[in-house]
């Protein structure tokens, strides 16, 4: 079985600080990995996905995540926080091959202070 | 491109009471993927369509929910009788590729169901 956790339901931060979102994942198989941002009132949208290539992801927006798998772990980081990067984050783990359940954490609140 | 379209965006209806979602899959997309969204958590599979064949349903309520998905497009998802519990919001994903592979999922704007 496959799982995610997502420490902290809310981060805050101030506007030009890091930000970090931690995603710590369960799976009996090598990972295929995704952060997703929702914004109020719309659908999720892929920021950025491992799929066992380079353990250091880049994605949109300027957002970053690193496969550690001694840790289980993809945190989510940005350098510097912009008012607009506030929405609710989600962790997101998969597996290879035949049928399978894609699962989701249960979402971190970014908030982002001027 | 257009991107997955969800109707209606938001329906309140009372416990017991049937209801019906649609949604259309970005054009070519062969998977398809139902969600439901409780208030505060994550996104929880609901049903997974590879065309129109069903991949996987095990956490579908088939006592009360039903899906289909015609000629592998758009696709249904119903709730008969829907319960006070099923309030949520119900978003629909399509991806490119087949069941498995890890590939990007383009999400609905998602329907709000109120049970009252």
């Amino acid at each position: 079985a496959q799982s995610v956790t997502q420490l902290g339901s809310h981060v805050s931060v101030s506007e030009g600080a890091l930000v970090l979102l931690r995603c710590n994942y369960s799976s009996s198989v090598p990972p295929y990995l995704f952060w997703y941002v929702q914004y109020p009132n719309q659908g999720l949208q892929l920021l950025l996905k491992y799929t066992s290539a380079a353990t250091l992801v880049k994605g949109i927006n300027g957002f970053e995540a690193e496969f550690k798998k001694s840790e289980t772990s993809f945190h989510l980081t940005k350098p510097s926080a912009h008012m607009s990067d506030a929405a609710e984050y989600f962790c997101a783990v998969s597996r290879s091959g035949g049928s399978y359940i894609p699962t989701f954490g249960r979402g971190t609140s970014l908030i982002v202070h001027p | 491109e257009a991107g997955v379209a969800q109707s209606p965006r938001y329906k309140i209806i009372e416990k017991r009471q049937s209801v019906a979602f649609w949604c259309n899959p970005i054009s070519g997309h062969a998977t398809l993927y139902w969600y439901q969204q409780i208030l505060g958590q994550g996104p929880k599979l609901l049903i997974q369509f590879q065309n129109n064949g069903v991949v996987d349903d095990s956490q579908l309520p088939k006592d009360r929910f039903s899906a289909e998905r015609l000629k592998g497009v758009d696709s249904t998802l119903k709730i008969q009788p829907a319960k006070l519990e099923d309030s949520a919001v119900y978003l629909c994903a399509s991806a490119t590729g087949l069941a498995g592979g890890a590939y990007e999922q383009y999400f609905g704007p998602g329907t709000r169901l109120t049970v009252t």
